[in-house]
Protein backbone atom coordinates (compact mmCIF):
# COMPACT_ATOMS: atom_id res chain seq x y z
CA UNK A 1 0.00 0.00 0.00
CA UNK A 2 1.50 3.48 -0.80
CA UNK A 3 1.55 6.15 2.08
CA UNK A 4 2.74 9.65 2.22
CA UNK A 5 5.16 11.30 5.24
CA UNK A 6 5.22 15.13 5.28
CA UNK A 7 7.79 15.48 8.22
CA UNK A 8 7.31 18.95 9.18
CA UNK A 9 3.62 19.94 10.59
CA UNK A 10 4.36 23.91 10.65
CA UNK A 11 6.48 25.86 9.69
CA UNK A 12 7.05 29.58 10.70
CA UNK A 13 8.77 32.21 8.03
CA UNK A 14 8.96 35.49 7.28
CA UNK A 15 7.98 37.34 4.52
CA UNK A 16 10.58 36.91 1.61
CA UNK A 17 11.69 34.07 2.99
CA UNK A 18 12.52 30.52 1.04
CA UNK A 19 10.27 28.02 1.50
CA UNK A 20 11.02 23.92 1.04
CA UNK A 21 8.29 21.75 2.35
CA UNK A 22 9.26 18.02 2.40
CA UNK A 23 7.19 15.12 1.22
CA UNK A 24 7.69 11.41 1.02
CA UNK A 25 5.92 8.90 -0.57
CA UNK A 26 6.62 4.96 -0.13
CA UNK A 27 5.37 2.89 -3.19
CA UNK A 28 7.55 0.83 -5.42
CA UNK A 29 6.07 1.51 -8.57
CA UNK A 30 5.13 4.31 -10.85
CA UNK A 31 3.16 7.29 -9.53
CA UNK A 32 1.29 10.23 -9.92
CA UNK A 33 1.99 13.14 -7.29
CA UNK A 34 0.01 16.25 -5.92
CA UNK A 35 0.37 18.81 -3.77
CA UNK A 36 -2.81 20.58 -2.64
CA UNK A 37 -3.40 23.81 -0.57
CA UNK A 38 -5.77 25.09 2.11
CA UNK A 39 -6.30 28.52 2.56
CA UNK A 40 -7.80 29.40 6.26
CA UNK A 41 -11.28 29.30 5.22
CA UNK A 42 -11.38 27.87 2.36
CA UNK A 43 -11.41 24.44 0.20
CA UNK A 44 -8.60 22.29 -0.28
CA UNK A 45 -7.16 23.04 -4.34
CA UNK A 46 -5.02 21.68 -6.33
CA UNK A 47 -1.52 23.59 -6.37
CA UNK A 48 0.31 21.02 -8.99
CA UNK A 49 0.98 17.50 -9.81
CA UNK A 50 3.37 15.43 -11.73
CA UNK A 51 2.69 12.37 -13.61
CA UNK A 52 5.73 12.19 -16.66
CA UNK A 53 8.43 14.16 -18.59
CA UNK A 54 10.54 17.10 -16.63
CA UNK A 55 10.50 16.38 -12.75
CA UNK A 56 10.69 19.79 -12.00
CA UNK A 57 7.09 20.92 -12.24
CA UNK A 58 5.26 24.69 -11.69
CA UNK A 59 2.39 25.50 -10.23
CA UNK A 60 0.15 28.25 -9.51
CA UNK A 61 1.38 31.38 -7.26
CA UNK A 62 5.29 30.79 -7.73
CA UNK A 63 5.50 27.17 -6.22
CA UNK A 64 7.16 24.50 -7.95
CA UNK A 65 8.34 20.83 -6.54
CA UNK A 66 10.84 18.38 -7.97
CA UNK A 67 10.09 14.83 -8.26
CA UNK A 68 13.37 12.99 -7.13
CA UNK A 69 12.49 9.86 -8.33
CA UNK A 70 15.47 7.90 -6.33
CA UNK A 71 14.48 9.43 -3.10
CA UNK A 72 10.81 8.99 -3.20
CA UNK A 73 10.40 12.47 -2.46
CA UNK A 74 8.07 15.37 -4.21
CA UNK A 75 9.23 18.26 -2.21
CA UNK A 76 7.71 21.59 -2.61
CA UNK A 77 9.23 24.78 -3.15
CA UNK A 78 8.73 28.44 -3.32
CA UNK A 79 11.59 31.24 -3.05
CA UNK A 80 10.31 34.35 -1.48
CA UNK A 81 7.05 33.54 0.32
CA UNK A 82 3.93 36.06 1.20
CA UNK A 83 2.20 36.53 3.36
CA UNK A 84 -1.06 35.16 1.60
CA UNK A 85 0.88 31.75 1.15
CA UNK A 86 -0.34 31.40 4.90
CA UNK A 87 -2.32 27.91 4.41
CA UNK A 88 -2.11 24.00 4.83
CA UNK A 89 -0.36 21.80 2.33
CA UNK A 90 -0.74 18.65 1.71
CA UNK A 91 1.21 16.09 -0.11
CA UNK A 92 -0.52 13.38 -2.30
CA UNK A 93 -0.08 10.34 -4.09
CA UNK A 94 -1.19 7.73 -6.29
CA UNK A 95 0.02 4.60 -7.82
CA UNK A 96 0.03 4.74 -11.94
CA UNK A 97 -3.44 2.72 -12.65
CA UNK A 98 -4.84 3.34 -9.50
CA UNK A 99 -7.53 5.79 -8.35
CA UNK A 100 -6.93 6.07 -5.29
CA UNK A 101 -5.09 9.18 -4.10
CA UNK A 102 -3.35 8.99 -0.46
CA UNK A 103 -2.81 12.14 1.25
CA UNK A 104 -0.10 13.24 3.83
CA UNK A 105 -0.76 14.79 7.17
CA UNK A 106 -0.22 18.48 6.15
CA UNK A 107 1.72 20.93 6.62
CA UNK A 108 0.84 24.04 8.46
CA UNK A 109 2.68 27.67 7.06
CA UNK A 110 2.44 30.68 8.76
CA UNK A 111 3.98 33.39 6.72
CA UNK A 112 4.80 36.54 9.29
CA UNK A 113 4.96 39.89 7.76
CA UNK B 1 -14.37 28.92 -7.55
CA UNK B 2 -14.62 25.29 -7.15
CA UNK B 3 -17.47 23.44 -8.82
CA UNK B 4 -18.49 20.93 -6.36
CA UNK B 5 -21.35 21.99 -3.49
CA UNK B 6 -21.51 20.73 -0.35
CA UNK B 7 -24.26 21.20 2.24
CA UNK B 8 -25.06 22.10 5.40
CA UNK B 9 -21.53 23.90 5.69
CA UNK B 10 -22.22 23.11 9.78
CA UNK B 11 -23.99 20.91 11.25
CA UNK B 12 -24.76 20.14 15.13
CA UNK B 13 -26.73 17.08 15.84
CA UNK B 14 -28.18 14.95 18.77
CA UNK B 15 -26.70 11.87 19.20
CA UNK B 16 -29.04 9.10 17.08
CA UNK B 17 -30.58 11.65 14.73
CA UNK B 18 -29.92 10.59 11.03
CA UNK B 19 -28.62 12.77 9.02
CA UNK B 20 -27.63 13.09 5.27
CA UNK B 21 -24.65 15.28 3.97
CA UNK B 22 -25.33 16.50 0.50
CA UNK B 23 -22.68 16.80 -2.09
CA UNK B 24 -22.98 18.04 -6.32
CA UNK B 25 -21.01 18.66 -8.95
CA UNK B 26 -21.50 20.64 -12.47
CA UNK B 27 -18.61 19.11 -13.68
CA UNK B 28 -19.98 16.01 -15.24
CA UNK B 29 -16.73 14.09 -13.34
CA UNK B 30 -17.60 10.26 -13.07
CA UNK B 31 -15.65 10.00 -9.86
CA UNK B 32 -17.08 10.97 -6.53
CA UNK B 33 -14.92 10.36 -3.09
CA UNK B 34 -15.80 10.84 0.58
CA UNK B 35 -13.01 12.05 3.07
CA UNK B 36 -12.78 12.82 6.70
CA UNK B 37 -10.66 15.14 7.56
CA UNK B 38 -9.22 16.01 11.22
CA UNK B 39 -6.47 18.00 12.47
CA UNK B 40 -3.31 17.09 12.18
CA UNK B 41 -4.18 13.66 10.76
CA UNK B 42 -4.06 12.54 6.46
CA UNK B 43 -7.52 12.52 4.63
CA UNK B 44 -8.68 9.43 5.32
CA UNK B 45 -11.06 7.98 1.81
CA UNK B 46 -14.29 6.79 3.80
CA UNK B 47 -16.58 6.42 0.49
CA UNK B 48 -15.95 6.41 -3.50
CA UNK B 49 -17.74 5.81 -6.86
CA UNK B 50 -16.89 5.56 -10.63
CA UNK B 51 -20.28 5.97 -12.15
CA UNK B 52 -23.93 5.67 -11.61
CA UNK B 53 -24.67 3.06 -9.44
CA UNK B 54 -21.40 2.17 -8.37
CA UNK B 55 -20.24 2.52 -4.90
CA UNK B 56 -17.46 1.15 -2.99
CA UNK B 57 -16.36 1.49 0.67
CA UNK B 58 -12.63 3.62 1.38
CA UNK B 59 -9.74 2.64 3.27
CA UNK B 60 -10.98 4.37 6.66
CA UNK B 61 -13.80 2.00 8.53
CA UNK B 62 -17.10 4.29 8.21
CA UNK B 63 -20.42 3.75 9.44
CA UNK B 64 -21.67 5.97 6.62
CA UNK B 65 -23.50 4.87 3.58
CA UNK B 66 -23.60 6.87 -0.08
CA UNK B 67 -25.47 6.67 -3.44
CA UNK B 68 -24.99 7.48 -6.35
CA UNK B 69 -28.02 7.48 -8.82
CA UNK B 70 -27.22 10.90 -10.66
CA UNK B 71 -23.92 11.57 -12.28
CA UNK B 72 -23.93 15.06 -9.62
CA UNK B 73 -24.90 13.67 -6.53
CA UNK B 74 -23.51 11.88 -3.99
CA UNK B 75 -25.01 12.01 -0.37
CA UNK B 76 -23.83 10.90 2.44
CA UNK B 77 -26.20 9.24 5.18
CA UNK B 78 -25.43 8.72 8.94
CA UNK B 79 -28.22 6.57 10.19
CA UNK B 80 -27.50 7.05 13.81
CA UNK B 81 -24.95 9.57 14.25
CA UNK B 82 -22.65 9.31 16.96
CA UNK B 83 -19.92 11.88 18.96
CA UNK B 84 -17.35 9.28 17.62
CA UNK B 85 -18.42 10.97 13.81
CA UNK B 86 -17.51 14.32 14.89
CA UNK B 87 -15.44 15.15 12.14
CA UNK B 88 -14.95 17.44 8.93
CA UNK B 89 -16.30 15.55 6.06
CA UNK B 90 -14.91 16.53 2.19
CA UNK B 91 -16.01 16.02 -0.79
CA UNK B 92 -14.26 16.09 -4.20
CA UNK B 93 -14.69 14.88 -7.81
CA UNK B 94 -12.56 13.79 -10.59
CA UNK B 95 -12.34 13.12 -14.08
CA UNK B 96 -11.74 9.84 -15.65
CA UNK B 97 -8.10 10.31 -16.16
CA UNK B 98 -5.99 9.26 -12.81
CA UNK B 99 -3.61 12.43 -13.35
CA UNK B 100 -5.91 15.18 -13.36
CA UNK B 101 -6.20 15.54 -9.47
CA UNK B 102 -9.36 16.34 -7.17
CA UNK B 103 -11.70 18.90 -7.24
CA UNK B 104 -12.73 19.58 -3.54
CA UNK B 105 -15.85 20.94 -2.21
CA UNK B 106 -15.89 23.43 1.10
CA UNK B 107 -16.51 20.39 3.05
CA UNK B 108 -19.30 20.23 6.17
CA UNK B 109 -18.38 20.47 9.74
CA UNK B 110 -20.05 17.68 11.44
CA UNK B 111 -20.37 17.69 15.59
CA UNK B 112 -22.29 15.26 16.92
CA UNK B 113 -23.57 16.45 20.64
Amino acid sequence: AQSVSQHNHHVILSEAASLELGCNYSYGGTVNLFWYVQYPGQHLQLLLKYFSGDPLVKGIKGFEAEFIKSKFSFNLRKPSVQWSDTAEYFCAVNARGYQKVTFGTGTKLQVIP
Amino acid sequence: EADIYQTPRYLVIGTGKKITLECSQTMGHDKMYWYQQDPGMELHLIHYSYGVNSTEKGDLSSESTVSRIRTEHFPLTLESARPSHTSQYLCASSAMTENDGYTFGSGTRLTVV
